[in-house]
């Protein structure tokens, strides 16, 4: 089935620094991948639509100047956490899916997820 | 985007068949009903995914009712690794990367 590669896994920065996570497909390619955030024993929350070879669809709510996501490929898209804060500590989670996946398999696949703190 | 409301939380025992119910009772024509699954610290996990009737894998059943406003995930003789949050969503097809997702169930195995 469809793999989706996010990494790192974890990551620790001082605030005021830059992150930048990457999201990959690894054996098909994506026109379109989400970005998600969520919080401690919360649910999970789209922050993006990341869009191959044009801007990101934020959702309302999201600084888009806060979080800078790229899509340069088809098979790669990044999110980049500027200036981050503390309150920015969270676990961020990826998603695309095989447009040619065929069948009752109609799910998207989910990235292992980010794990940032922002110390 | 039809809302979507799931138990919060459910215990079982290794062995016993698990049901988890969501109510969708804003669902469109076009809507399909996915399943989700995730473990701490790790993203979702696609389970199973249905329009109506019955729909069956090897790992869960899905049961749909003809108005379709609810769904039922079915989950056979659970172990303890199936403790998790599993989550219901709602959407097109091939568009479920803008459903919502809800609160999810989180699921506790007992030995």
């Amino acid at each position: 089935g469809a793999v989706v590669s996010q990494h790192p896994s974890r990551v620790i920065c001082k605030s005021g620094t830059s992150v930048k996570i990457e999201c990959r497909s690894l054996d098909f390619q994506a026109t379109t991948m989400f970005w998600y955030r969520q919080f401690p024993k919360k649910s999970l929350m789209l922050m993006a639509t990341s869009n191959e070879g044009s801007k990101a669809t934020y959702e309302q709510g999201v600084e888009k100047d806060k979080f800078l996501i790229n899509h340069a490929s088809l098979t790669l898209s990044t999110l980049t956490v500027t200036s981050a804060h503390p309150e920015d500590s969270s676990f961020y989670i990826c998603s695309a899916r095989d447009p040619w996946e065929s069948g009752a398999n109609y799910g998207y696949t989910f990235g292992s997820g980010t794990r940032l703190t922002v110390v | 985007l039809a809302k979507t409301t799931q138990p919060i939380s459910m215990d079982s025992y290794e062995g016993q068949e698990v049901n988890i119910t969501c109510s969708h009772n804003n669902i469109a024509t076009n809507d399909y009903i996915t399943w989700y699954q995730q473990f701490p610290s790790q993203g979702p996990r696609f389970i199973i995914q249905g329009y109506k009737t019955k729909v069956t894998n090897e790992v869960a059943s899905l049961f749909i009712p003809a108005d379709r406003k609810s769904s039922t995930l079915s989950l056979p003789r659970v172990s303890l690794s199936d403790t998790a949050v599993y989550y219901c969503l709602v959407g097109v097809q091939g568009n479920a990367g803008k459903s919502t997702f809800g609160d999810g169930t989180t699921l506790t195995v007992k030995p």
